[in-house]
């Protein structure tokens, strides 16, 4: 079955970081890229970057270019979202997509809380 | 960074209507355009791909149009498990951007 399933919901204390997981299956995990999009309570969705699992390449828009990571670990087919110095805005849900233009598959989502 | 916006913001209609929401890029983006639906509580769904290709498994009554900086989202018959948020996307470059979402209620 082809899916990404994310890791459960986080509550975190402001400045704290936290990592979230994406675990690929039934399709071949390095052939297409991984992006990262949140969604903030009553926002739209936010594209974050992606990541190329093949290489390790990648690319993230600006406003998060310095405080979030995007990795992968080929061996298990999951892709990871680091984010650091987390702020009360930074509270969203974060999903994982696969595609190289459209994005043709996400993950359920993890509910990520910032509160002191 | 290619600004994406959509229109309306929302709107209310009711089942059987045709619905058409728009996208406009702020720069050209040829036909590297998609579509979702969002829905509360669940993961958004590929509509359309490439400005006017239906995605697999998604009913004919949904389809697209365009292509460099004018795009359009056509439901032909709103169905009641079609109220919903929709979002344009573009994919012609990093980073990618997506409209402001177009909600669509219940009249």
């Amino acid at each position: 079955q082809v899916q990404l399933v994310q890791s459960g919901a986080e509550v975190k204390k402001p400045g704290a970081s936290v990592k979230i997981s994406c675990k690929a299956s039934g399709y071949t995990f390095t052939a297409y890229y991984m992006h990262w999009v949140r969604q903030a309570p009553g926002q739209g969705l936010e594209w974050m970057g992606r990541i190329n699992p093949n290489s390790g390449g990648t690319n993230y828009a600006q406003k998060f270019q310095d405080w979030v990571t995007m990795t992968s670990d080929t061996s298990i087919s999951t892709a990871y979202l680091e984010l650091r110095r987390l702020r009360s805005d930074d509270a969203a849900v974060y999903y994982c997509a696969r595609g190289e233009n459209a994005l043709d598959l996400w993950g359920q989502g993890t509910m990520v809380t910032v509160s002191s | 960074e290619i600004q994406m916006t959509q229109s309306p913001s929302s709107l209310s209609a009711s089942v059987g209507d045709r619905v058409t929401i728009t996208c406009r890029a702020s720069q050209s983006v040829s036909i590297y355009l998609h579509w979702y639906q969002h829905k509360p509580g669940e993961a958004p769904n590929l509509l359309i791909y490439a400005a006017s290709n239906l995605e697999s498994g998604v009913p004919s009554r949904f389809s697209g149009s365009g292509s460099g900086t004018d795009f359009t989202l056509t439901i032909s018959s709103l169905q009641p498990e079609d109220f919903a948020t929709y979002y344009c996307q573009q994919s012609y470059t990093t980073p990618r951007t997506f409209g402001q979402g177009t909600k669509v209620e219940i009249k």
